[in-house]
């Protein structure tokens, strides 16, 4: 199984501020990593497909980037309603795994 | 818009099964392209992929689970089930269905807690 450690744990920034997430796998994933954003009492909201590709209706603020083992998720600059918890997932290899989190607080 | 509905009991005695059903509305499972998942998130935890099921039958199993997991898909009701048996406090978590393309989660339930008590 292809594990995910995902850093920081916390991220704490003010609105505006640009927000770099990062994702790291076991093993090379090539560029089967998506993103996704979960906000309190809500199901995730995929972000970023195929490490870079963004989704239907996700703003270009979000950005993602990264190949083999180390992806990044940027938010260029954090709006209000951009304060969440993000996970990111491999589908290289079943079973499909998700990271541990991050979740990017306000400072 | 494709949406997901989870149904099912919120309570589940040990040592039982847990049967949950997904209903989708604005889109039909028969399409082509897409699998179709049932996805937990432990309470304050991360998630955990159970498995998912194509509208023809195939299905993949999380191998953590395989032994007690079952997915199956209804196309004449628009809807797929997850049954896991035997199950104890460990499997108390929010079930979600989703809608996976290219085995990603584009479209999700707004999932449903069950809790495994006597």
């Amino acid at each position: 199984e292809i594990v995910l450690t995902q850093s920081p744990a916390t991220l704490s920034l003010s609105p505006g501020e640009r927000a770099t997430l990062s994702c790291r796998a076991s093993q090379s994933i090539s560029s089967y990593l998506a993103w996704y954003q979960q906000k309190p009492g809500q199901a995730p909201r995929l972000l970023i497909y195929d490490a870079s590709n963004r989704a239907t209706g996700i703003p270009a603020r979000f950005s993602g980037s990264g190949s083999g083992t180390d992806f990044t998720l940027t938010i260029s600059s954090l709006e209000p309603e951009d304060f969440a918890v993000y996970y990111c997932q491999q589908r290289d290899n079943w079973p499909f795994t998700f990271g541990p989190g991050t979740k990017v607080d306000i400072k | 818009q494709v949406q997901l509905q989870e149904s099912g009991p919120g309570l589940v005695k040990p040592s039982q099964t847990l049967s949950l059903t997904c209903t989708v509305s604005g889109g039909s499972i028969n399409s082509g392209g897409y699998y179709w998942s049932w996805i937990r998130q432990h309470p304050g935890k991360g998630l955990e992929w159970i498995g998912y099921i194509y509208y023809r039958g195939s299905t993949y199993y999380n191998p953590s689970l395989k032994s007690r997991v079952t997915i199956s898909v209804d196309t004449s009701k628009n809807q797929f089930s997850l049954m896991l048996s035997s199950v104890t406090a460990a499997d108390t978590a929010l079930y979600y269905c989703a809608r996976s393309f290219s085995n990603y989660a584009d479209s999700w339930g707004q999932g449903t807690l069950v809790t495994v008590s006597s």
